[in-house]
């Protein structure tokens, strides 16, 4: 069974220009997270999305933004882009949602993201 | 407000001797908690979790233990290996956080042969 994959792997934007990450779940999975990784800040939770519709969602500004097709598959855009925002950007599936027990999160290998 | 803590950045242990990697939480809503390794250029995998009704988990290796009381919980790798050698993050779930991994800042484990 394929892993979570994510696209690009790396990418470098400018500071102002607006970006969107995609990632595919693994098949089955219904349930996508994704979470903002920073050295000194851990994961950080930006949103969930499960069945096409945001259950929950992080302490982030409204410039980060997600959506989720009917296959699952998610996408993520962060727009007016800012140096802070250069981070690893990972993306989790799992089964059912992310907070009923036994749904463990599988990764994917995350996204880089410059910004200059 | 960091609700989970992993106050040691890293952490060197010598092949076949005890790993113990440490997290404390503050929100006491939390009802389940998990261990991940991370290598570079990786996501992270799922080690081992814990719930809250529990006061401990085994997997070969690995246990983790859980003080609700001290809101602290801990991962043990008994023996070490050098392929332990990764970044460790404990997470936490429940509670307002409902549906969402609340992270540590990690650990570095590095193994020496």
């Amino acid at each position: 069974k394929a892993g979570v994959t994510q696209t690009p792997r790396y990418l470098i934007k400018t500071r102002g220009q607006q970006v969107t990450l995609s990632c595919s779940p693994i098949s089955g999975h219904r349930s996508v997270s994704w979470y903002q990784q920073t050295p000194g800040q851990g994961l950080q939770f930006l949103f969930e999305y499960f069945s096409e519709t945001q259950r929950n969602k992080g302490n982030f500004p409204g410039r980060f933004s997600g959506r989720q097709f009917s296959n699952s598959r998610s996408e993520m855009n962060v727009s007016t882009l800012e140096l802070g925002d250069s981070a690893l950007y990972l993306c989790a599936s799992s089964l059912g949602l992310a907070g009923e027990a036994g749904y463990e999160q599988y990764f994917g290998p995350g996204t880089r993201l410059t910004v200059t | 407000d960091q609700q989970v803590k992993q106050n040691s950045p890293s952490l060197s242990v010598q092949e076949g001797r005890i790993s113990i990697l440490n997290c404390d939480y503050t929100n006491s809503m939390f009802d389940y908690f998990l261990w991940y390794k991370k290598y570079p250029a990786e996501g992270p995998t799922f080690l081992i979790s814990i719930s809250s009704i529990k006061d401990k988990n085994e997997d070969g290796r690995f246990t983790v233990f859980l003080n609700k009381s001290a809101k602290h919980l801990s991962l043990h790798i008994v023996p070490s290996q050098p392929g332990d050698s990764a970044v460790y993050f404990c997470a936490a779930k429940g509670g307002t956080s409902y549906g969402k991994l609340t992270f540590g800042q990690g650990t570095i484990l590095t193994v020496h042969p």
